[in-house]
C-alpha cells in the first residue's frame, strides 16, 4: 500500500534561520510527490510538486523541496524562515494503485511549524 | 482564494439530521474530489468525480454519504442522519487533465466544517 509519514508532529525554527519539514514515503514505482500547506481555518494550498526531472524542486513563497530516490524522502525546505511560513504543512504522494484511475492524494499526518520571531 | 469556492464554510446540525454541502470547481476543471479531514490528520479521500463520473469511492464513504456532479460542474455531498463521528472538515479539490495525466496538482477550496451535536 502506498502511503507517505511526517515523523515530526511539530517543528520549531527561529526567524531568519533555516528550515526542514521531513517526509518520507512507500509507493510501488515512481512517485508522484506533493507539498501543502494549511492555515488555520482554510484549506490547503499547492506549494510545490516532484514528477520527473531534477530532484531539487522550487515552489512557492520561497520554499523548495529535495528528491531522494534512495532515501524515499522528499523534505520540504526554505532557506531562511519567517514568522509567517507558522502553518500546517502536508506531504502526499498521489495514489496509482489502480493504474492511475483514481488521482487522489494520499496525505502524511501534518507537520506544525512554527517560526518563533 | 484558489478558485474552488465551498458552502456552508460552517454548519452545526443536530445528531439524525441530513445535510448538504456543496462545491463548485474551477471551470476548466474537468477533475473533482471530496476528502475529509479531521483534527490532527491529514485529509482522506472519500471520492472522486471525472466530468459526471463518479469513478471511485473510498471504504469510508458509508452507505448514508451521497455525491453528485451532475453535468460535470459544481458537486453535492449530502450526509443522511448524521452521527457525532461525522463531525470533520469536508474539502473539496479540483484539478484539470485527461484521465491518464495524473501530474497536475489539485486545488482546495477552504473545506466545510461540520459539527454534530
Amino acid at each position: 500500500a502506498q502511503s507517505v509519514a511526517q515523523p515530526e508532529d511539530q517543528v520549531n525554527v527561529a526567524e531568519g534561520n533555516p528550515l526542514t519539514v521531513k517526509c518520507t514515503y512507500s509507493v510501488s514505482g515512481n512517485p508522484y510527490l506533493f507539498w501543502y500547506v494549511q492555515y488555520p481555518n482554510r484549506g490547503l494550498q499547492f506549494l510545490l510538486k516532484y514528477i520527473t526531472g531534477d530532484n531539487l524542486v522550487k515552489g512557492s513563497y520561497g520554499f523548495e523541496a529535495e528528491f531522494n530516490k534512495s532515501q524515499t524522502s522528499f523534505h520540504l525546505k526554505k532557506p531562511s524562515a519567517l514568522v509567517s511560513d507558522s502553518a500546517l504543512y502536508f506531504c502526499a504522494v498521489r495514489d496509482m494503485h489502480y493504474g492511475g484511475s483514481q488521482g487522489n492524494l494520499i496525505f502524511g499526518k501534518g507537520t506544525k511549524l512554527s517560526v518563533k520571531p | 482564494d484558489t478558485g474552488v469556492s465551498q458552502d456552508p464554510r460552517h454548519k452545526i446540525t443536530k445528531r439524525g439530521q441530513n445535510v448538504t454541502f456543496r462545491c463548485d470547481p474551477i471551470s476548466e476543471h474537468n477533475r473533482l474530489y471530496w476528502y475529509r479531514q479531521t483534527l490532527g490528520q491529514g485529509p482522506e479521500f472519500l471520492t472522486y468525480f471525472q466530468n459526471e463520473a463518479q469513478l471511485e469511492k473510498s471504504r469510508l464513504l458509508s452507505d448514508r454519504f451521497s455525491a453528485e456532479r451532475p453535468k460535470g460542474s459544481f458537486s453535492t455531498l449530502e450526509i443522511q442522519r448524521t452521527e457525532q463521528g461525522d463531525s470533520a472538515m469536508y474539502l473539496c479539490a479540483s484539478s484539470a487533465g485527461p484521465r491518464r495525466h495524473l501530474n497536475t496538482e489539485a486545488f482546495f477550496g477552504q473545506g466545510t466544517r461540520l459539527t454534530v451535536v
